[in-house]
């Protein structure tokens, strides 16, 4: 399957401040997922993103806080503004990478402190 | 809404104990049921999948799983554990058009003691 690259791998953050994640794939991909997992939490969908189109927020996610690009059908970003401690957790990019099947592959995730 | 309830947050084993993670997933429609593992450090990796047929399904690395519609479960077997699937356990399931997101569940962690 594809192989899904994230950087920063992780970041320490002042309150106030933004940090972009980027996310490459190494295939062309229609759908990217960007997810958060907190600490001691579960995977919890952020946003869906599509080539050509505004991302799908999920309930409780917001484009203000969680801005997210996709240029092309192999890159995608997404935009942590305005950081508060609470925002301080693992973010990770995913992608349907295998033509017609329903299996998401997962990047190495972004680990985010913010102080 | 789909839901994913893994009943157990930490288990611990000793090595060559048998193995068992409960999952429950509430979804009224077709669904693909998922195991994930997170080895300490490394990515998510899909351990195994059901999307039709055999309602036992076998993974990488000795897992196997089996999905009872009856009961909404899909628990994760293994007869035999090694030290080195200590790991983050996570269920998910999604619709089987895949038009909805993967709803994962909150995880069990395996501590495997030698």
């Amino acid at each position: 399957s594809a192989v899904i690259s994230q950087k920063p791998s992780r970041d320490i953050c002042q309150r106030g401040t933004s940090l972009t994640i980027q996310c490459q794939v190494d295939s062309q991909v229609t759908m990217m997922f960007w997810y958060r997992q907190q600490p001691g939490q579960s995977l919890t969908l952020i946003a869906t993103a599509n080539q050509g189109s505004e991302a799908t927020y999920e309930s409780g996610f917001v484009i203000d806080k969680f801005p997210i690009s996709r240029p092309n059908l192999t890159f995608s970003t997404l935009t942590v503004s305005n950081m508060s401690p609470e925002d301080s957790s693992i973010y990770l990019c995913s992608a349907k990478t295998d033509s017609g099947a329903n299996v998401l592959t997962f990047g190495a995730g972004s680990r985010l402190t913010v102080l | 809404a789909q839901s994913v309830s893994q009943h157990n947050h930490h288990v611990i084993l000793s090595e060559a104990a048998s193995l068992e993670l409960g999952c429950n997933y509430s979804y009224g429609g077709t669904v693909n049921l998922f195991w994930y593992v997170q080895y300490p450090g490394q990515h998510l990796q899909l351990l195994l999948k059901y999307f039709s047929g055999d309602p036992l399904v076998k993974g990488i690395k000795g897992f196997e799983a089996e999905f009872i519609k009856s009961k909404f479960s899909f628990n994760l077997r293994k007869p035999s554990v090694q030290w080195s699937d200590t790991a983050e356990y996570f269920c998910a399931v999604t619709h089987s058009s895949g038009n909805t997101p993967l709803v994962f569940g909150k995880g069990t962690r395996l501590s495997v003691i030698a």
